[in-house]
């Protein structure tokens, strides 16, 4: 199983570039998240969809946009990159109440900004 | 200040030693998850505690869930080089919030 797939695994970019980090899971989960990890700072939630056509911000979602038009896939849109975006990102799905389900995690986009 | 606040940040012991990792908030949760990181991979799950009190075993790691559960407690018994990686806690408050973890590193 491919479980949680994440591409690239590695981007560097200008600052004021764009791109979009790629997500998609096959487990048919409805709820799929976005984070970053920075050192000392464990993992904070940018955005995360409980379903097709909906979204909604976490702890850190400015500068960033997300859209849900599939079940599978999930992407990050990083609109004009900046230095303090330099960041690994986790992708991570559901099957329902995250609570007490588990997340499963891509193994995540390191992204620097220069 | 983070809502959950993970000790020691880094520990560094010998295989064969015994060794516990806390995860403290002020805010009542009704469960809190423990994950393990490898680098270069995302975390995975170990389990989930949602009473207080609450006592879990996986193999040689412990886990309790604090009676007022504001608070939880990673214990593995005779550490071993596999048990490496960084440990993080996470709750859901609104939305899922993990701590800062606790970098583990097991010397053989």
């Amino acid at each position: 199983n491919a479980g949680v797939t994440q591409t690239p695994k590695f981007q560097v970019l200008k600052t004021g570039q764009s791109m979009t980090l790629q997500c998609a899971q096959d487990m048919n989960h409805e709820y799929m998240s976005w984070y970053r990890q920075d050192p000392g700072m464990g993992l904070r939630l940018i955005h995360y969809s409980v379903g097709a056509g909906i979204t909604d911000q976490g702890e850190v979602p400015n500068g960033y946009n997300v859209s849900r038009s599939t079940t599978e896939d999930f992407p990050l849109r990083l609109l004009s990159a900046a230095p303090s975006q330099t960041s690994v990102y986790f992708c991570a799905s559901s099957s329902g109440d995250i609570t007490n389900q588990p997340q499963h995690f891509g193994d995540g986009t390191r992204l620097s900004i220069l | 200040t983070q809502l959950l606040e993970q000790s020691p940040q880094f520990l560094s012991i010998q295989e064969g030693e015994n060794l516990t990792v806390y995860c403290n908030s002020s805010s009542v949760f009704s469960s809190l998850q423990w994950y393990r990181q490898e680098p270069g991979e995302g975390p995975v799950l170990l389990v989930t505690v949602v009473t207080g009190g609450e006592v879990k075993k996986l193999k040689r790691l412990t886990f309790q869930f604090g009676d007022a559960r504001k608070d939880s407690s990673l214990h593995i018994t005779a550490a071993q080089p596999g048990d490496t990686g960084l440990y993080l806690c996470a709750v859901y408050n609104n939305d899922m919030r993990f701590g800062a973890g606790t970098r583990l590193t097991v010397k053989p």
